[in-house]
């Protein structure tokens, strides 16, 4: 069965600071990957996806992410950080094979930033 | 083009009723997901409706059901509630044959049982 990991549910970086968010994901098939961005009391909004080609994906407010299948992993960063992302964040796959397009979340990691 | 809307926003029930929430998918989409986000997890994935027909199931009980109209927009019922069907419910629209499985999220209903 395919899971994801999130390492550290609580991030606190400095404004302006860099932001990496780690995930890693057990499948025995690359799957499809995403990062999902949640705002207090809101729905999921997609930052990036990787899917195929290019490992290094960039996705909206200067996030980016870079698939490396040889450590099965999905890092998400950020050069700097501003205010307006603190946020939940979710690491996410999706199977290739299978007919229900369903989506595996990550435990989440809450992304605090300090003035 | 209009998203993905979810209604009621909020709702509170006791233990034991029924509850029906509702889902419009976006323009164009003709698949519809539904997920359960307790308090500080991750989404779960609840089902999934395809051509008005349940195409795919997570580790829910069955007295969790749906529905997908001709239209695509959908409806999540859930019966004998219990205290730990507290969460936010999200609903997910897709279009079968896309190329990343992407899925776009609502707003979410947020269900409270006393």
């Amino acid at each position: 069965a395919q899971s994801v990991t999130q390492l550290g549910s609580h991030l606190s970086v400095s404004e302006g600071a860099l932001v990496l968010l780690r995930c890693n994901y057990s499948s025995s098939v690359p799957p499809y990957l995403f990062w999902y961005v949640q705002y207090p009391n809101q729905g999921l909004q997609l930052l990036l996806k990787y899917t195929t080609g290019a490992t290094l994906v960039k996705g909206i407010n200067g996030f980016e992410a870079e698939f490396k299948k040889s450590e099965t992993s999905f890092h998400l960063t950020k050069p700097s950080a501003h205010m307006s992302d603190a946020a939940e964040y979710f690491c996410a796959v999706s199977p290739r094979d299978s007919s229900a397009s369903k989506i595996i979340f990550g435990s989440g990691t809450r992304l605090s930033i300090r003035p | 083009e209009t998203g993905v809307t979810q209604s009621p926003t909020h709702l509170i029930k006791t233990r034991g009723q029924q509850v029906t929430l509702r889902c419009s998918s976006q323009s164009g989409h003709n698949t519809v997901s539904w997920y359960q986000q307790a308090l500080g997890q991750g989404p779960q994935f609840i089902f999934q409706y395809y051509r008005e027909e349940e195409n795919g199931r997570g580790n829910f009980p069955p007295r969790f059901s749906g529905l997908q109209f001709p239209n695509y927009s959908s409806e999540l019922n859930v019966n004998a509630l219990e205290l730990d069907d507290s969460a936010l419910y999200l609903c997910a629209s897709s279009l079968v044959g896309g190329l990343s499985n992407e899925q776009f999220f609502g707003p979410g209903t947020r269900l409270t049982v006393l």
